[in-house]
């Protein structure tokens, strides 16, 4: 089975600073993709960012960028120049074909 | 926007109760599926739909069926509901098969007491 692992059940950061949200991931697949979400406190699920395994250059989607290390088989996000807009719950996951794995997700505040 | 409606957003019901929810999308997408949202647990999928009247399991299915009749609606349910349902489920659909991204509904907040 896969597995994704959030360690940073809560994470704070100043305003305009950089982030990284850290993901690790299990999966026995040769063939997967990565992806990032986004929930605001008012519940809807938004999506970040995707990297597929065979990918060999790190996803990248305006401020949001994914550290994709295959061998260690880590999917960080890193979240450039926090905005307030940016608190948020944020959710990594593995797809392969069509079952897809979410992990608990890290908590994010941006301080101002 | 990925033309995605949930409905009911709300719902409160008792145990034992069979409970229906629905998924409507607007953009002929072939792919959908189905998860629950609880504390301390993420996202599960519950079951997918890859066409019409074509589904399969996910990781948590038991206690729910689902069936898609037309492309556009794919409809989970609760034949007995029971309190370990209570959560908020989640519609989405995926524009190609694979690991590609997931568009989501906004949610149903189902409450079995």
């Amino acid at each position: 089975a896969q597995k994704i692992t959030q360690t940073q059940p809560g994470m704070f950061v100043q305003e305009k600073e950089a982030v990284t949200l850290d993901c690790t991931y299990d999966t026995s697949d040769q063939s997967y993709g990565l992806f990032w979400y986004k929930q605001p406190s008012s519940g809807e699920m938004i999506f970040l960012i995707y990297q597929g395994s065979y990918d060999e250059q790190n996803a990248t989607e305006g401020r949001y960028s994914l550290n994709f290390q295959k061998a260690r088989k880590s999917a960080n996000l890193v979240i450039s120049a926090s905005q307030l807009g940016d608190s948020a719950m944020y959710f990594c996951a593995i797809g392969t074909g069509n079952q897809f794995y979410f992990g608990t997700g890290t908590s994010l505040t941006v301080i101002p | 926007d990925a033309g995605i409606t949930q409905s009911p957003r709300h719902k409160v019901t008792e145990t034992g109760t069979p409970v229906t929810l629905r998924c409507h999308q607007t953009e002929n997408h072939r792919y959908m599926y189905w998860y629950r949202q609880d504390p301390g647990h993420g996202l599960r999928l519950i079951h997918y739909s890859y066409g019409v009247k074509d589904t399969d399991k996910g990781e948590v299915s038991d206690g729910y069926s689902v069936s898609r009749s037309k492309t556009e609606d794919f409809l989970l349910t609760l034949e007995s509901a029971t309190s370990s349902q209570t959560s908020v489920y989640f519609c989405a659909i995926s524009v190609q098969t694979g690991p590609y991204e997931q568009y989501f509904g906004p949610g149903t907040r189902l409450t079995v007491t």
